[in-house]
C-alpha cells in the first residue's frame, strides 16, 4: 500500500523559515515525480511544487518561487520542502502527493498532510 | 484568484444526477488532461477521475468526467449522501507552467 507522511508543520513567524519533510513507501520512489499541494483554512487547493526522481528541474507555482525549495533524498524515500521568507498567505495545510509526472496534475495518492501557521 | 472556474456550490436530492462544470482556456484545459479530486469533510483529497475521464480503480461508476474544448464537466449519477464533499478540477497549464485547480465546488445532497 502507498504511504506519504508529512511533519515538520508548525507556527512561524512571518518571515520566517521552516522544512517539510515526507516519507513515502509501498513504491518505488526514485521512480516517480513527488510534489507538495497546499489548501489555506476554507479554500481551494493550490499546487506548490513538483520534483522528479535522479537529477531533474523542479517545478513551482509562481506564488512561492525564489522562497521555496523542493528536494529528495531517494535514497530513504523523503521529500522535502524548504520554505524560507514566509508570509501569511503561506498559511495552509501541506500534502505530499505522488504526481503523475513532469508537467502533470494527477496526484495520487494524498498524505494527511501538515499544517503550516505563519503569524506573529 | 482561480483560472479554473468552477461554480462554488451546487445540490441534488438522493438518486438525483448532478453535474459540475470546469472553465478554462486553450493553454489548459484545452490542451491537457482534465483531473478531478473529490474532497470528503475532514480529509485528504482523493484522485475521482483521471486523464478526463477514467476512474481510478476503486471509485463508483456513477461518477464519470468529460471535456470538450476548453470546458470539463464531472457528472455523479445515483447520488448518495456519502458524496457530499467538495470537487475541485485541475489541470497543467502551458502558458503559466502551472499546475491549476479550480476553486472547489461544494456538493450538498439534500
Amino acid at each position: 500500500e502507498v504511504q506519504l507522511l508529512e511533519s515538520g508543520g508548525n507556527l512561524v513567524q512571518p518571515g520566517g523559515s521552516l522544512r517539510l519533510s515526507c516519507v513515502a513507501s509501498g513504491f518505488t520512489f526514485s521512480n516517480y515525480v513527488m510534489g507538495w499541494v497546499r489548501q489555506a483554512p476554507g479554500r481551494g487547493l493550490e499546487w506548490v511544487s513538483s520534483l522528479g526522481g535522479g537529477p531533474s528541474s523542479p517545478y513551482y507555482a509562481r506564488s512561492v518561487k525564489g522562497r521555496f525549495t523542493i528536494s529528495r533524498d531517494d535514497s530513504d524515500n523523503t521529500l522535502h520542502l524548504q520554505m524560507n521568507s514566509l508570509r501569511a498567505d503561506d498559511t495552509a495545510r501541506y500534502y505530499c502527493v505522488k504526481v503523475g509526472g513532469t508537467r502533470n496534475a494527477r496526484f495520487d495518492p494524498w498524505g494527511q498532510g501538515t499544517l503550516v501557521t505563519v503569524s506573529s | 484568484q482561480s483560472v479554473l472556474t468552477q461554480p462554488p456550490s451546487a445540490s441534488g436530492t438522493p438518486g438525483q444526477r448532478v453535474i459540475i462544470s470546469c472553465s478554462g482556456s486553450t493553454s489548459n484545459i484545452g490542451s491537457n488532461y482534465v483531473y478531478w479530486y473529490q474532497q470528503l469533510p475532514g480529509s485528504a483529497p482523493k484522485l475521482l477521475i483521471s486523464m478526463n475521464n477514467q476512474r481510478p480503480s476503486g471509485v463508483p461508476d456513477r461518477f464519470s468526467g468529460s471535456r470538450s474544448g476548453t470546458s470539463a464537466s464531472l457528472a455523479i449519477s445515483g447520488l448518495q449522501s456519502e458524496d457530499e464533499a467538495d470537487y475541485s478540477c485541475a489541470a497543467w497549464d502551458d502558458s503559466l507552467d502551472d499546475v491549476l485547480f479550480g476553486g472547489g465546488t461544494r456538493l450538498t445532497v439534500l
